[in-house]
């Protein structure tokens, strides 16, 4: 099986950018799926696929994805997406497995 | 809309079975559409998908999980379960159900439940 490798904290300043991360073999095949989890809270899907999000979701998310490496982007960071990110893809071994990565905790300043 | 209730024991003796089951309502578990998921996250930790079931009974399990795990579908019910045998105390999580859809060859995970706390204790 694969893995996915997250940075465990991130910071971001209210109203800036931040990218989050995430690196696999996987993804070099399969697009990565992330995951917003608040304190408490079930896990939300906020980007899916090439960059597609899900009715809801504020547009100031995004993806995007180069070699083994996914990214999420948040565009003018508002206090309410202080949580913890998951990224998530399908296993590069071809059958149906998927593999989370050990998830971002991003802090918003 | 759909939605996704798990239930069960909230605890659980070690070496036991621990046994969950999912409840959709807002659409139907027989469609060929969907994968369905269970997922856990031990307190404070990260989430770990442990196998999927298609509407047909075929499954997909966690490779580490695989020896101790058993997931069914009940169709008449639009249910489906978890079981998970000889558990410890790294079994103690909040276990969650979970759609999961084909999309374009991802899987990406659309529907989540509220989650169930299991704690492996004597």
């Amino acid at each position: 099986s694969s893995e996915l490798t997250q940075d465990p904290a991130v910071s971001v300043a209210l109203g800036q950018t931040v990218r989050i991360t995430c690196q696999g073999d996987s993804l070099r095949s399969y697009y990565a799926s992330w995951y917003q989890q608040k304190p408490g809270q079930a896990p939300v899907l906020v980007i899916y696929g090439k960059n597609n999000r899900p009715s809801g979701i504020p547009d100031r998310f995004s993806g995007s994805s180069s070699g083994n490496t996914a990214s999420l982007t948040i565009t003018g960071a508002q206090a309410e997406d202080e949580a913890d990110y998951y990224c998530n893809s399908r296993d590069s071994s071809g059958n149906h497995l998927t593999v989370f990565g050990g998830g971002t905790k991003l802090t918003v300043l | 809309q759909v939605q996704l209730q798990e239930s069960g024991p909230g605890l659980v003796k070690p070496s036991q079975t621990l046994s969950l089951t999912c409840t959709v309502s807002g659409g139907s578990i027989s469609s060929g559409d969907y994968y369905w998921s269970w997922i856990r996250q031990p307190p404070g930790k990260g989430l770990e998908w442990i196998g999927y079931i298609y509407y047909s009974g075929s499954t997909y399990y966690n490779p580490s999980l695989k020896s101790r795990v058993t997931i069914s579908v009940d169709t008449s019910k639009n249910q489906f379960s978890l079981k998970l045998s000889s558990v410890t105390a790294a079994d103690t999580a909040v276990y969650y159900c979970a759609r999961v859809r084909n999309d374009y060859g991802d899987l990406v995970i659309d529907y989540w439940g509220q989650g169930n706390l299991v704690t492996v204790s004597s």
